[in-house]
C-alpha cells in the first residue's frame, strides 16, 4: 500500500530564516506531487505541483520554491520566511491512470509558525 | 466566479439525522469529484470519490453527482458526533490538468 511521509510535524521559525519541508511517498512510482497551504480557518491553497523529476509548476508567486530531486521526494523551501508564510503545509500525491487522476492523498501536514 | 463553491455553514444536525452537504462547480468538463473530511488541526482524509452521474454509496455515506446541473452532494446517514468536522469538495478534470480545485469547506456539527 502507498504511504506518504511529511516532516516535521510542527515548526517555529523566526522571520527571515530559511525553510525546508520534506515529503516522501512510498509504494508507488511516478506520482503527481503537490504542496498545499492552509491558513488558519481558510481553504486549501495550491502552491506547487509536479508531474515528474525536476518538473515543477508554481501556482502562487511568492518567496517559496519547490524541488523534486527524486521520483518520490518533494521539497518545499524558502530562503527568507515572512510572517505571512505561517500556516498548515500539506503534501499530497495522486496518480494519473486511464484518463483520470486518482484521489489526492495527504500527508499529516506541517504546522509552521513564523515569529 | 470560484471554481468550486460550498456553503461554509456551519451546518448543525441532531445525532441520528441525515446531513446533506452540497457543492457546485463551474467547469462543465470536470470528470472527477471527491469529498474529504478534515478534523480541526488535522489533514484532509478522503471519504468518497465519484466519476459517473448518479449515486454512489459507501456505508453511511452517499455521494450524488449531477453533471447537467454541475452539482455534487454528500449525504451522511445516521450522523454521529464523530462526524463533526469540515467537509471539503474537490474537482478535477481534463481542463484542470493535474490540478485539484477545492471548495472552502462546510463545517458540520452533529449535536448529541
Amino acid at each position: 500500500s502507498q504511504t506518504i511521509h511529511q516532516w516535521p510535524a510542527t515548526l517555529v521559525q523566526p522571520v527571515g530564516s530559511p525553510l525546508s519541508l520534506e515529503c516522501t511517498v512510498e509504494g508507488t512510482s511516478n506520482p503527481n506531487l503537490y504542496w498545499y497551504r492552509q491558513a488558519a480557518g481558510r481553504g486549501l491553497q495550491l502552491l506547487f505541483y509536479s508531474v515528474g523529476i525536476g518538473q515543477i509548476s508554481s501556482e502562487v508567486p511568492q518567496n517559496l520554491s519547490a524541488s523534486r530531486p527524486q521520483d518520490r521526494q518533494f521539497i518545499l523551501s524558502s530562503k527568507k520566511l515572512l510572517l505571512s508564510d505561517s500556516g498548515f503545509y500539506l503534501c499530497a500525491w495522486s496518480k494519473w491512470k486511464k484518463g483520470y487522476n486518482s484521489p489526492l492523498h495527504f500527508g499529516n501536514g506541517t504546522r509552521l509558525t513564523v515569529t | 466566479q470560484k471554481e468550486v463553491e460550498q456553503n461554509s455553514g456551519p451546518l448543525s444536525v441532531p445525532e441520528g439525522a441525515i446531513a446533506s452537504l452540497n457543492c457546485t462547480y463551474s467547469d462543465r468538463g470536470s470528470q472527477s469529484f471527491f469529498w474529504y473530511r478534515q478534523y480541526s488541526g488535522k489533514s484532509p482524509e478522503l471519504i468518497m470519490f465519484i466519476y459517473s452521474n448518479g449515486d454512489k454509496e459507501d456505508g453511511r455515506f452517499t455521494a450524488q453527482l449531477n453533471k447537467a446541473s454541475q452539482y455534487v452532494s454528500l449525504l451522511i446517514r445516521d450522523s454521529q458526533p464523530s462526524d463533526s468536522a469540515t467537509y471539503l469538495c474537490a474537482v478535477n478534470g481534463p481542463n484542470t490538468g493535474n490540478q485539484f480545485y477545492f471548495g472552502t469547506g462546510t463545517s458540520l456539527t452533529v449535536i448529541p
